[in-house]
């Protein structure tokens, strides 16, 4: 079965500074998409970035990148340049042939002034 | 971009009652649409899969007779809460797939509070 780990509960950044937020997961799958899914206090879920795990670049959004190690099955995100908009939950999530999407636990960011 | 509208966004009722849902995608037609259950300070946890004309594929664990759910055309998906009780209080989002597949498009949430 599909698993998606995120090992850290909680992070903190200074404001304009830069923190990678860690994600593993676990499948026999070679075709699938990694997402990384931003969730304010409203409760709306914002997709921040997506990874096709076919390609071998990563992905890049603006302040927002990630470092995916297929190899490794790692798929972390990298905010630079922090802005206490960015303070929320972030959850990693897995999606393979079903469609379903498997989160992990999630991490909360906090952004420091 | 593609708007997936859900509601109530909030509502409140008494132990016993059914509450329903709806999740609409309001520029695109969905074929697939997900119900979430989220827990306070926890994750999304799928409850079901509804592809629109058929039956939807419940996650183990799931009540289908408690959690009904249609999925009559292809922008319009409810969840239905029967003889709902305190500890079916949560927060419900729905999500849509469109023909591209990729990346589903959330609704905001509902957040439902039984007394």
């Amino acid at each position: 079965a599909q698993t998606v780990t995120q090992s850290q509960p909680e992070m903190s950044v200074q404001e304009a500074e830069t923190v990678t937020l860690s994600c593993t997961y676990d499948t026999s799958e070679s075709d699938y998409y990694l997402f990384w899914y931003k969730q304010p206090p409203s409760r709306q879920m914002i997709l921040v970035i997506r990874q096709e795990a076919y390609k071998q670049q990563n992905a890049t959004e603006n302040r927002f990148s990630v470092n995916f190690q297929k190899a490794a099955k790692s798929f972390s995100l990298k905010i630079s340049d922090s802005q206490l908009g960015d303070a929320a939950m972030y959850f990693c999530a897995y999606r393979a042939g079903t469609y379903k999407y498997i989160f992990g636990t999630g991490t909360r960011l906090k952004v420091l002034a | 971009g593609a708007v997936v509208s859900q509601h109530p966004s909030w509502v409140i009722c008494k132990s016993g009652t059914s509450v329903k849902i709806e999740c609409r995608s309001l520029d695109f037609q969905a074929t697939t649409m997900f119900w979430y259950r989220q827990f306070p300070k926890q994750s999304l946890m799928l409850m079901a899969t509804s592809n629109e004309g058929s039956k939807a594929t419940y996650e183990q664990g799931v009540e289908k007779d408690k959690f009904l759910i249609n999925h009559a055309s292809l922008t319009l998906s409810t969840l239905t809460v029967t003889s709902a009780h305190p500890e079916d209080s949560s927060f419900y989002i729905c999500s849509a797939r469109d023909i591209g597949g990729q990346p589903q498009h959330f609704g905001d949430g509902t957040r439902l509070s039984i007394l």
